[in-house]
């Protein structure tokens, strides 16, 4: 069974400092997503990635994938309160199944 | 821009009531998900249809049906609502994958349900 882990679940960090969420998922998968989501909202996609080695950025946040090691980063540098959400990674398994991790909520403070 | 709509951002049921929720998505995506999201739980699949009138069971289908009578609507039904359906309702659409699509699923604004 696939199983998708994320951490930390909870991060608070300061304004200005650098930090990095694991997804960490248990068998093969041939993409995974970042979503944010703002408390009451719903999931909006940050990144996907396809392949072994890929970086996507976007302004302060870069996603990595690792295949063989099965693990993708979220990169958050320089933190803003702005970027104050929760985020999920998710993989997919078989053709329509998505496993979601159980998310990292993190707190940005000023 | 896709847009995935949801009938209802809140609702307040009633235990054994019959409760409808309405996904509607207007860029003739083929395939719909309900979701519910629950604290620590993440997302869990609860439905899927690939195509009209099509439906898969997803991980946690008990209690739940689905209809899918047009390509735009996707319905989710709890037909004795109980209070462990107390939850985010979720929905999400997606085109047809073909390789190289990466199959990206947008999602809609969700229903949270109260069951009393």
């Amino acid at each position: 069974e696939l199983k998708v882990e994320q951490n930390p679940l909870f991060l608070s960090m300061q304004e200005g400092k650098n930090y990095t969420i694991y997804c960490n998922y248990s068998t093969t998968s041939d993409r995974l997503y970042w979503y944010r989501q703002d408390p009451g909202k719903s999931l909006e996609s940050l990144f996907v990635l396809l392949s072994n080695g890929a970086v996507k950025q976007e302004g302060r946040l870069m996603a990595s994938l690792d295949t063989k090691a099965r693990l993708s980063t979220l990169h958050i540098t320089a933190a803003v309160h702005d970027l104050s959400a929760t985020y999920f990674c998710a993989v997919t398994s078989g053709t329509y199944k998505y496993i979601f991790g159980t998310g990292t909520r993190l707190k940005v403070l000023a | 821009d896709v847009k995935v709509t949801q009938s209802s951002r809140y609702l307040v049921k009633r235990t054994g009531e019959k409760v409808f929720l309405e996904c509607v998505q207007d860029m003739d995506h083929e395939n719909m998900f309900w979701y519910r999201q629950d604290p620590g739980l993440g997302l869990r699949l609860i439905y899927f249809s690939y195509d009209v009138k099509m439906k898969e069971k997803g991980d946690i289908p008990e209690g739940y049906s689905v209809s899918r009578e047009k390509k735009e609507r996707f319905s989710l039904i709890l037909e004795s609502a109980s209070t462990n359906q107390t939850s985010m309702y979720l929905c999400a659409s997606r085109l047809r994958g073909l390789a190289p699509s990466y199959n990206e699923q947008f999602f809609g604004p969700g229903t949270r349900l109260t069951v009393l």
